[in-house]
């Protein structure tokens, strides 16, 4: 099975921090993507990456930035946490094809405080 | 385009009966369809997916029915099961895109 697997489920950050959200997948997945969900918004884009050191700004990237060194690893930074920014972060990864769809991570809860 | 609203949609319905989730897709250029479950503490979970040349697929327990005319889709879950609740998305995308817009989603609660 395909797995995500984002490094942490809950994090607690102060304003003003900087904060790293890592996701990491297993099957060499070209496609990665981090969306956000807020309840009764739904998923929003941040960012995506088709290749290693490849980005592109999805619908809402203000606040954010991305990181793709490596092939499996995708990495999403928040420069500086604000309040406005806590929210359930997923990342996804496809292989490319579109009749693939995304597999998931299970979220990482970020709360800013 | 998504169906976007400040309210989540809650559907309940008893163990045992049929469900119905729908979901009302803006861009009519869009020909790749896919149903997501996704269960409390959990990232969604791909359940069933449709192209625009079809008007309906089945897959185990589980309908999707696509009217392009008005653009609407829907999930038609047979014999709901406590197992199945979860909030339900739609995603939509345009042919070699590859990259999905997801409807806000619909909250199924079973009851037992």
């Amino acid at each position: 099975d395909v797995k995500v697997t984002q490094s942490s489920r809950y994090l607690v950050k102060r304003t003003g921090e900087k904060v790293f959200l890592e996701c990491v997948q297993d099957m060499d997945h070209e496609n990665m993507f981090w969306y956000r969900q807020d309840p009764g918004l739904g998923l929003r884009l941040i960012y995506f990456s088709y290749d290693v050191k490849m980005k592109e700004k999805g619908d809402i990237p203000e606040g954010y930035s991305v990181s793709r060194e490596k092939k499996e690893r995708f990495s999403l930074i928040l420069e500086s946490a604000s309040t406005n920014q806590t929210s359930m972060y997923l990342c996804a990864s496809s292989p490319g094809l579109q009749e693939d769809g995304y597999t998931f991570g299970s979220g990482t809860r970020l709360t800013v405080v | 385009g998504e169906s976007v609203g400040l309210h989540l949609p809650t559907l309940s319905v008893q163990e045992g009966d049929n469900s119905i989730i729908n979901c009302a897709y803006s861009n009519s250029a869009s020909d790749y369809f896919i149903w997501y479950k996704q269960e409390s503490g959990k990232g969604p979970q791909f359940i069933i997916d449709i192209r625009s040349n079809m008007d309906k697929r089945q897959g185990q327990r589980v309908t999707v029915l696509l009217n392009k005319t008005v653009k609407h889709l829907s999930l038609q879950i047979a014999a709901t099961q406590p197992g199945d609740s979860a909030v339900y998305f739609c995603a939509e995308t345009l042919y070699n895109f590859n990259k999905f817009y997801f409807g806000s989603g619909t909250k199924l609660n079973v009851k037992p």
